[in-house]
């Protein structure tokens, strides 16, 4: 069966801070895709990263990064010098590689970014 | 390119009282998915569509709950008769054959009360 894990349900941060939101995740499949979602206030799920599960390579997006290991199935999503605009909840997520599939999602991590 | 469309936004109904949702994914799309997303929680497959054929539907509470998608294109999803539990957001979402372009819409929001 698939699970994703989202040990953090809630964090709070100063602006500027540096932050990590954990995710691991489990699945028998030897093929995979991960994923995060941002869901701001207003409600809709804003797409951030999907990635292949052959594709260990860590992503850096502006203030954004991914760490993803293999050997310790976890995803991790880090945002560098944090925004008060990054203040959402943020969903980790896992689906199958082969064609159209569900999405399996963690029950997310609340951030909040103090001024 | 316009996005998956919902509606509506918002929805209040009293206990008992039917309720519709409808989704018009984005052009070119077959694959279509209507999840629930409990407060607090992700969201859940409730059922996907391959073109006009539903080919999981294994989360659909099917006492109570329906959907179609009659010309393979837009969807609705149906509750009779709603209950206070089924309080939640209703997403859409749709993507390709292979899952590319995998897009949500903004969600409907009902309250039962």
């Amino acid at each position: 069966a698939q699970k994703v894990t989202q040990a953090q349900t809630e964090i709070s941060v100063v602006e500027k801070e540096d932050v990590t939101l954990d995710c691991v995740y489990e699945t028998r499949d030897t093929t995979y895709y991960l994923f995060w979602y941002k869901q701001p206030p207003s409600g809709e799920l804003v797409f951030l990263i999907r990635r292949n599960s052959f594709d260990e390579q860590n992503e850096i997006s502006g203030r954004y990064s991914w760490n993803f290991q293999k050997s310790t199935s976890s995803f991790n999503f880090t945002i560098t010098a944090s925004q008060v605009v990054d203040s959402a909840v943020y969903f980790c997520a896992l689906s199958e590689a082969r064609g159209a599939s569900k999405i399996i999602f963690g029950s997310g991590t609340r951030l909040s970014i103090r001024p | 390119e316009a996005g998956v469309v919902q509606s509506p936004r918002y929805k209040i109904i009293e206990k008992k009282q039917p309720v519709a949702f409808w989704c018009n994914p984005i052009s070119g799309h077959n694959t279509l998915y209507w999840y629930l997303q409990n407060l607090g929680q992700g969201p859940e497959l409730l059922i996907r569509y391959e073109n006009e054929e539903a080919v999981d539907d294994s989360q659909l509470p099917k006492d109570r709950f329906s959907a179609e998608r009659l010309k393979g294109v837009d969807s609705t999803l149906k509750i009779q008769p709603a209950e206070l539990g089924d309080s939640a957001v209703y997403l859409c979402a749709s993507s390709g054959n292979r899952g590319d372009g995998y897009t949500f819409g903004s969600g409907t929001r009902l309250t039962v009360v």
